[in-house]
């Protein structure tokens, strides 16, 4: 099994261009997730989905579109990329929305934005 | 909604003594605590958990504490060891799988 998988893990992007982070999971997983990890400020929410065509808003959506079409695939799209959007992200899934267990993350992808 | 603090931000300790990371959580009605760690340029990965219906939970040199009255709980390593240097995550839940994070303790071991 590969787990979680993100693509890409470094791109640089200019103000204002548009772009999508990719995660597939190939756990069977009911939830995934999507944080942003900055300095001293641990890993913070961005999107969630419990299952398939189900989406909802973290502690800081604003900037970013998720969908969930299938099971395995959860895209994080930034619509008009800002500076404050550098960061790393990290896709992450769980095996049950209900029941909060053991979160598995992929290997991050680091994004800059000029 | 919830808030989780952590302390400390940094912990520096010599290798076989141990380390004690603390955190707080905000609202009453979560349920489920646990610990990931960190090491430089890898992913997160859950070494510990706690549910509040335990207040001990213990897995060979990591234990976790929890005092749901006071709330918060604690993450202890005994006997540390150089490869124990990482960053520390706190996180709760209040039942859902949406985790709120503490903003992390870099623990250096050294030798």
């Amino acid at each position: 099994n590969a787990g979680v998988t993100q693509t890409p893990k470094f791109q640089v992007l200019k103000t204002g261009q548009s772009m999508t982070l990719q995660c597939a999971q190939d756990m069977n997983h009911e939830y995934m997730s999507w944080y942003r990890q900055d300095p001293g400020m641990g890993l913070r929410l961005i999107h969630y989905s419990v299952g398939a065509g189900i989406t909802d808003q973290g502690e800081v959506p604003n900037g970013y579109n998720v969908s969930r079409s299938t099971t395995e695939d959860f895209p994080l799209r930034l619509l008009s990329a800002a500076p404050s959007q550098t960061s790393v992200y990290f896709c992450a899934s769980s095996q049950s929305s209900a029941s909060p267990g053991e979160l598995f993350f992929g290997e991050g992808s680091r994004l800059t934005v000029l | 909604g919830e808030n989780v603090e952590q302390h400390p931000s940094t912990l520096s300790v010599q290798e076989g003594d141990s380390a004690v990371i603390k955190c707080t959580y905000s609202d009453s009605a979560s349920n489920y605590f646990p610990w990931y760690k960190q090491e430089l340029g890898k992913r997160p990965q859950l070494i510990i958990d706690i549910r509040s219906n335990v207040g001990e939970k213990k897995d060979q040199r990591i234990a976790v504490t929890l005092n749901k009255t006071a709330k918060h709980f604690s993450l202890h390593i005994t006997e540390t060891q150089p490869e124990d240097s990482a960053v520390y995550f706190c996180a709760a839940s209040t039942g859902f799988q949406k985790l709120v994070f503490g903003t992390g303790t870099r623990l250096l071991v050294s030798p």
